[in-house]
């Protein structure tokens, strides 16, 4: 079966630093990913995604990173600030036959940002 | 709605009680799944619904539980004879569903799953 997980489940990094945060998969059948961002009492919320035909993708301050060879996906997070403190969560999908869709989860990196 | 709404928000419970957990995806979102969330863990894949069938069940940790969804929208994760390890946020998230494809072959959504804020179980 597949799983999804990460390297360090709890990160520290000073204001202004920037924040890698890692993820490996294993089914190399996955064709897209995506990186959550979960506050405490909410639910994940959507930060960036990556189709498996690329190997890197930019949004506002964030990168994601996909390296298909090793099965590893980064995020990284440009001079991170106190609102970046979360769980980061990435998550890859697989289309099953028919095309359906499953989407599994890692376990989760607590980010804290320190002032 | 505007958002994945789920009810209730908070549940506490007695053990060995029947609880039944609300979901009310985003309007036209043909794909639903439930999630479980224990306390400072990861998210646990429960079921998919892809419109009101469940092509995978897996996840779904024993007979007592079971889901259902009606009218390709409101789902409910009923959850029987509630034990203790069962407290944990259920997490309910829809998206587009099935993926179209161009005539070239790619696909053209983009699968992201859309949350609620989850429903908090507490079984005493």
């Amino acid at each position: 079966g597949e799983s999804v997980g990460l390297h360090l489940p709890t990160l520290s990094v000073q204001e202004g630093d920037n924040s890698i945060i890692n993820c490996a998969y294993s089914n190399s059948a996955s064709d897209y990913f995506i990186w959550y961002k979960q506050e405490s009492g909410k639910g994940p919320q959507f930060i960036i995604d990556i189709r498996s035909n690329m190997d890197k993708r930019q949004g506002q301050r964030v990168t994601v990173l996909l390296n298909k060879t090793v099965k590893h996906l980064s995020l990284q997070i440009a001079a991170t600030q106190p609102g970046d403190s979360a769980v980061y969560f990435c998550a890859a999908r697989i289309l099953n036959s028919g095309g359906y869709q499953k989407v599994t989860f890692g376990t989760g990196t607590k980010l804290q940002v320190i002032p | 709605g505007a958002g994945v709404s789920q009810s209730p928000s908070n549940k506490v419970t007695e053990k060995g009680k029947d609880v039944e957990l609300r979901c009310d995806p985003i309007s036209g979102h043909t794909a639903l799944y439930w999630y479980r969330q224990r306390l400072g863990q990861g998210l646990e894949f429960l079921i998919y619904f892809q419109g009101n069938s469940a092509p995978d069940k897996s996840g779904l940790p024993s007979d007592r539980f079971s889901a259902e969804r009606t009218g390709e929208s409101v789902s409910t994760l009923t959850i029987q004879r509630t034990q203790q390890e069962d407290s944990a946020v259920y997490l309910c998230a829809s998206s587009l569903g099935t993926l179209r494809y161009r005539t070239s072959g790619a696909p053209t959504n983009t699968g992201e799953l859309f949350f609620g804020e989850g429903s908090r179980l507490t079984v005493l």
